[in-house]
């Protein structure tokens, strides 16, 4: 059964850039699924962030597309999250996600991580 | 960009019936996927594809999707029902997923 766990700091500074990574077991991310981030700030809704195809091609929520990169890293099975120029707004729960489609009106996320909270503070 | 409306909260009794609206221009011609989030727990799919199940879902989860709203219904309501419900789109139009703003379900 798949496991998602992110891991990366829980606070970072204004204008800093924002680095988390998402380790995946019991699955690999070259075969053939789509990886990628969904937010929750305190209280709040959920927000696509971008996902990534099986051969690492990224694809970005236009309203965010300008500031963020999402990569893999076969090697160690794992895939990264880095959001720049953060603000206080950034601050959010960060989840990993999975999704068997993607483009697609049947995408949906089957797999979520635990979710890292990311405070954005002085 | 595709705008998803659920209502802010929604209470049942134990035993009842609770209906979660989510409403978009046009909705039905899109699949729509739920979503539920129990305190401190990420969120889990309930319902995909509008009205399709996960393994290991209760079938009292089911789901509907005609014009302009989709909605999920949960029968035979239990305690352990009690979670934030999302709804969730693809918008091919802006190549965004989309979703609802969230209804908090309370069990009386």
């Amino acid at each position: 059964q798949v496991q998602l766990q992110e891991s990366g700091p829980g606070l970072v500074k204004p204008s800093e850039t924002l680095s988390l990574s998402c380790a995946v077991t019991g699955f690999s991310i070259d075969a053939g699924y789509y990886w990628g981030w969904v937010r929750q700030p305190p209280g709040g809704g959920l927000q696509w962030i971008g996902s990534m195809f099986p051969d690492g091609s990224p694809y970005y929520s236009p309203s965010l597309k300008s500031r963020v990169t999402i990569s893999k890293d076969t090697s160690k099975n794992h895939f990264s999250l880095k959001v720049n120029s953060v603000t206080p707004a950034d601050t959010a729960m960060y989840y990993c996600v999975r999704s068997a489609t993607f483009l697609t009106d049947g995408c949906y996320f089957d797999s979520w991580g635990q979710g890292t909270l990311v405070s954005v503070s002085s | 960009s595709y705008v998803l409306t659920q209502p802010p909260s929604v209470s049942v009794a134990p035993g009842q019936t609770a209906t979660i609206r989510c409403g978009g221009n046009n909705v039905d011609s899109k699949s729509v996927h739920w979503y539920q989030q129990k305190p401190g727990q990420a969120p889990v799919v309930v319902v995909y594809d509008d009205g399709a199940r996960p393994s290991g879902i209760p079938e009292r989860f089911s789901g509907s999707n005609s014009g302009n709203t989709a909605t999920l219904t949960i029968s035979t309501v239990e305690a352990g029902d009690e979670a934030d419900y999302f709804c969730q789109v693809w918008d091919g139009s802006s190549d965004d997923i989309v979703f609802g703003g969230g209804t908090r379900l309370t069990v009386l």
